[in-house]
């Protein structure tokens, strides 16, 4: 059981450039989400995902395209990368309702984070 | 608008309890709330959350007043590695996982 794995874990990109940030999760959780994480803020949630097939955004959508075409991943495309997209960016995963099987259907399981650097 | 209220930042002496304050005035009744925290770059972890009666775990206590306004979390024995971000948030059960929103959170250091 890995829970949620992000890769790559760092990436720099020239702007313009397009790369996806994958996400993977064995728990086979419904929910699934990206949040992005700027130095000394919280986090912002961009796009989460209800179940394959069922995607919606965020707070901070712009920029950024994702689809879910399995219950297990999750990915996060940037299609012409920006400066202003250069953060910490975190996949996490949850089953959908609070009273799910045990103490592991109370909590949202994040991933490690991928560091972005776009210049 | 924001859902909670918390101190940007305290400090903590290693080994003594650590009181977290959280305020959510405008809580529902059907809301929970929640407490993350976040190790220097690593995601968010799970702490404990409760609804109306206080809570413990392995890991800490959750003491939520009676009018359910604010609530506390204690880290009994504060180590070094407690160094985090800790956030507070409030959940309805029927809520998306898919929307929940972290805010600023508390910046806790324990110190020698």
């Amino acid at each position: 059981n890995a829970g949620v794995t992000q890769t790559p874990k760092f990436q720099v990109l020239k702007t313009g450039q397009s790369m996806t940030l994958q996400c993977a999760q064995d728990m086979n959780h419904e929910y699934m989400s990206w949040y992005r994480q700027d130095p000394g803020m919280g986090l912002r949630l961009i796009h989460y995902s209800v179940g394959a097939g069922i995607t919606d955004q965020g707070e901070v959508p712009n920029g950024y395209n994702v689809s879910r075409s399995t219950t297990e991943d999750f990915p996060l495309r940037l299609l012409s990368a920006a400066p202003s997209q250069t953060s910490v960016y975190f996949c996490a995963s949850s089953y959908s309702f609070i009273f799910t099987t045990g103490r592991s259907g109370n909590t949202i399981y994040f991933g490690e984070g991928s560091w972005l650097t776009v210049v | 608008d924001a859902k909670t209220t918390q101190p940007t930042s305290m400090d903590c002496a290693e080994g003594r309890a650590a009181n977290l304050p959280c305020n959510h005035s405008t809580i529902s009744g059907n809301e929970y709330v929640y407490w993350y925290r976040q190790i220097h770059s690593q995601g968010p972890q799970y702490i404990i959350h409760g609804l109306k009666n206080n809570e413990t775990n392995e890991m800490a206590s959750l003491i939520i007043t009676e009018d359910r306004k604010s609530s506390t979390l204690i880290l009994p024995h504060a180590t070094l590695r407690d160094t985090a971000v800790y956030y507070c948030i409030v959940r309805s059960e029927t809520d998306s996982w898919g929307k929940l929103q972290f805010g600023a959170g508390t910046q806790v250091v324990v110190t020698p």
